[in-house]
């Protein structure tokens, strides 16, 4: 298995340009979760899914910030417009359950950055 | 706020020797507690976890102790190599909230 795969690994945009980023998760997982981390704030979870369906999105940040999952293989963080605060490193995982005995299965992250 | 929090930032130990990661914790309902690794440039890495009616669960070089009293949680690692140096990451999760909360993290350096 190819691991969970986020893509790009890398991105460098304009404040006010719209980013996207995309995750695969391992099949068969259900749940597939977004994390995002910085220094001052850590590793901070943004919005899960359960089987395609957004569970708790408590974490996205503001109304900018938007994920979907349209099948069981493909998920989307976008962010629009976006801000120097964004700046962080956002990491896609999926598990076989929420937690509790089921590891989460991390991808190798989006480092964005906005200038 | 964070429910799990690390007492040191950094870490530095001799190769060969045991490390001891520490991390304390606030939420009583938690169910699991988690270790991650985290490389540079990779993302987290499961390590180990430990259900809460527990006190000691063992792995591949790996030890979490579990405290509830004091709501302490400890990961061990055996004959520290120079491939253990990582950030480490204790994380809980409950339940009720059916999400894993990272903790702050700590760095783990090996002398040589």
């Amino acid at each position: 298995d190819a691991g969970v795969i986020q893509s790009p690994r890398h991105e460098v945009t304009e404040m006010g340009q719209e980013v996207t980023l995309r995750c695969k998760p391992i099949s068969g997982h259900d749940y597939l979760f977004w994390y995002r981390q910085t220094m001052m704030r850590g590793l901070e979870l943004l919005i899960y899914f359960n089987n395609n369906v957004p569970i708790d999105d408590s974490g996205m940040p503001e109304d900018r910030f938007s994920a979907k999952m349209p099948n069981a293989s493909f998920s989307t963080l976008k962010i629009q417009p976006s801000e120097p605060r964004d700046s962080a490193v956002y990491f896609c995982a999926s598990s076989l359950g929420p937690g509790g005995g089921y590891g989460y299965t991390f991808g190798s992250g989006t480092r964005l950055t906005v200038v | 706020g964070e429910s799990v929090g690390l007492h040191l930032p950094t870490l530095s130990v001799q190769e060969g020797d045991n490390s001891i990661i520490n991390c304390a914790y606030s939420n009583s309902a938690s169910d699991y507690f988690i270790w991650y690794k985290q490389e540079s440039g990779k993302g987290p890495q499961f390590i180990i976890d430990i259900r809460s009616n527990m006190d000691k669960r063992q792995g591949q070089r790996v030890t979490v102790l579990l405290n509830k009293t004091v709501k302490h949680l400890s990961l061990q690692i055996a004959a520290t190599q120079p491939g253990d140096s990582a950030v480490y990451f204790c994380a809980d999760w409950s339940s009720s909230a059916s999400k894993i909360i990272f903790g702050s993290g700590t760095r783990l350096s090996i002398r040589p």
